[in-house]
């Protein structure tokens, strides 16, 4: 079975610094497909980003992006010019190739101080 | 707009009651899910559904059960065999595909009295 490690239960940053945010995971498959989701404290889930791991370049969305590492089973998320809106939950998923089921690390929590 | 809807926002449970969360989709997603969220913690599966009258249990399907007799729709019910249902319940959707993301509802606190 798949597992998904979120090692950081807290990180906080400054305003307008960079944090990074760290993600593990185990699989025998060769393809598959990572996600980082947000959660405020609202509580809806919000995708941040995606990647795909046959691709070897680095997934970005705007101040968003991640450092795929596959032979380490890393994926980490950096988030750079943090905001006080940045402030949620961060989980990181997996999913295999059939693509039925996400499996979703613990979650850490991001404070961004002012 | 198109969208997830989960009813009710909050819902109380007495001892001994089944309960039903309401998940509708608007998306024309195939593929439905239902999670469990506890304080602090991350996503649990509990039951999901790629096709209508179909479904498959999660990691911790015990005490629910569920029903897909129409696209749109997937109901979660919290049996009483449920002894711990306090928790948040997020329902979410998606297009058939690994590449593609789950879409999410904004959730159902249910608590017991």
């Amino acid at each position: 079975a798949q597992t998904v490690t979120q090692s950081q239960p807290e990180m906080s940053v400054q305003e307008a610094e960079t944090v990074t945010l760290s993600c593990t995971y185990d699989t025998s498959e060769s393809d598959y497909y990572l996600f980082w989701y947000k959660q405020p404290p609202s509580r809806q889930m919000i995708l941040v980003i995606r990647q795909e791991a046959y691709k070897q370049q680095n997934a970005t969305e705007n101040r968003f992006s991640v450092n795929f590492q596959k032979a380490a089973k890393s994926f980490s998320l950096k988030i750079s010019d943090s905001q006080l809106g940045d402030a949620a939950m961060y989980f990181c998923a997996y999913t295999g190739n059939a693509g039925n089921m996400l499996t979703f690390g613990g979650g850490t929590r991001l404070m961004v101080k002012p | 707009d198109g969208g997830i809807t989960q009813s009710p926002k909050y819902l109380f449970r007495k001892e001994g009651q089944n309960v039903t969360l309401s998940c509708e989709q608007n998306l024309n997603h195939d593929a439905m899910y239902w999670y469990r969220q506890d304080p602090g913690q991350g996503l649990r599966l509990i039951y999901y559904s790629q096709i209508v009258n179909d479904f498959q249990k999660g990691d911790i399907a015990e005490g629910y059960s569920v029903s897909r007799e129409k696209k749109e729709s997937f109901p979660l019910t919290v049996t009483s065999a449920q002894k711990n249902p306090t928790a948040f319940y997020l329902c979410a959707s998606k297009v058939i595909g690994p590449r593609q993301p789950q879409h999410f509802g904004d959730g159902t606190r249910l608590s017991i009295l």
